[in-house]
């Protein structure tokens, strides 16, 4: 069955970075880009970016863009999220999630990441 | 970026309601909307892709229409899982939008 596992919880200071994976299994992985999301506490959802299957290509949200970096590598079947300059606002549960028609059918269990001053 | 509005933002319902739930986008996005359901602690599960097709595994009472800015989730007869937060996104264009959420829980 499809399986998408990230890592743990990730305790970071204002300024640092949190690079967060997703381990999948259970599909052609080099067949699926996958999308990277996160909620704040008590809020909704924000679509941070894409990466695509081909070319690795990467779309990122405008307000991220210059602070995010999404990788794969298909020799482990894991995707990567890396967020830098971290800032209180940045607290959030981060999900992976595959998907390449703008809908997401699998996701991760999400990876808490808390940024503290 | 396309916004979504979502309404109500909280309902109360009892088992066995029929509970519908509103999904406006700020442009066309011809039929590129999609819902999804989160319970606390989990992450969101894709109910319904492209405004009315059932995602695999999702029970019959869930159901979708419209198209362009304004569409409705349908849950016919709500049963004790339902008690969840909805959410409608669109896939029209990126970067892709959530509505605010809305949260059915009992009455």
């Amino acid at each position: 069955q499809v399986r998408l596992v990230q890592s743990g919880v990730e305790v970071k200071r204002s300024g640092t970075s949190v690079k967060v994976s997703c381990k999948t299994s259970g599909y052609a992985f080099n067949s699926y880009g996958m999308t990277w999301l996160r909620q704040a506490p008590g809020q909704g959802l924000e679509w941070m970016g894409w990466i695509s299957a081909y070319k690795d290509s990467t779309t990122y949200s405008h307000k991220l863009e210059g602070r995010v970096t999404m990788t794969r590598d298909t020799s482990t079947n894991t995707a990567y999220m890396e967020l830098r300059s971290l800032r209180s606002d940045d607290t959030a549960v981060y999900f992976c999630a595959r998907g390449d028609y703008g809908f997401f059918d699998f996701w991760g269990q999400g990876t808490l990441v808390a940024v503290s001053s | 970026d396309i916004q979504m509005t979502q309404s109500p933002s909280s309902l109360s319902a009892s088992v066995g309601d029929r509970v519908t739930i509103s999904c406006r986008a700020s442009q066309n996005i011809g039929n590129y909307l999609n819902w999804y359901q989160q319970k606390p602690g989990e992450a969101p599960n894709l109910l319904i892709y492209a405004v009315s097709n059932l995602q695999s595994g999702v029970p019959s009472r869930f159901s979708g229409s419209g198209s362009g800015t304004d569409f409705i989730l349908t849950i016919n007869t709500l049963q004790p899982e339902d008690f969840a937060t909805y959410y409608c996104q669109q896939s029209d264009t990126m970067p892709f939008t959530f509505g605010q959420g809305t949260k059915v829980d009992i009455k």
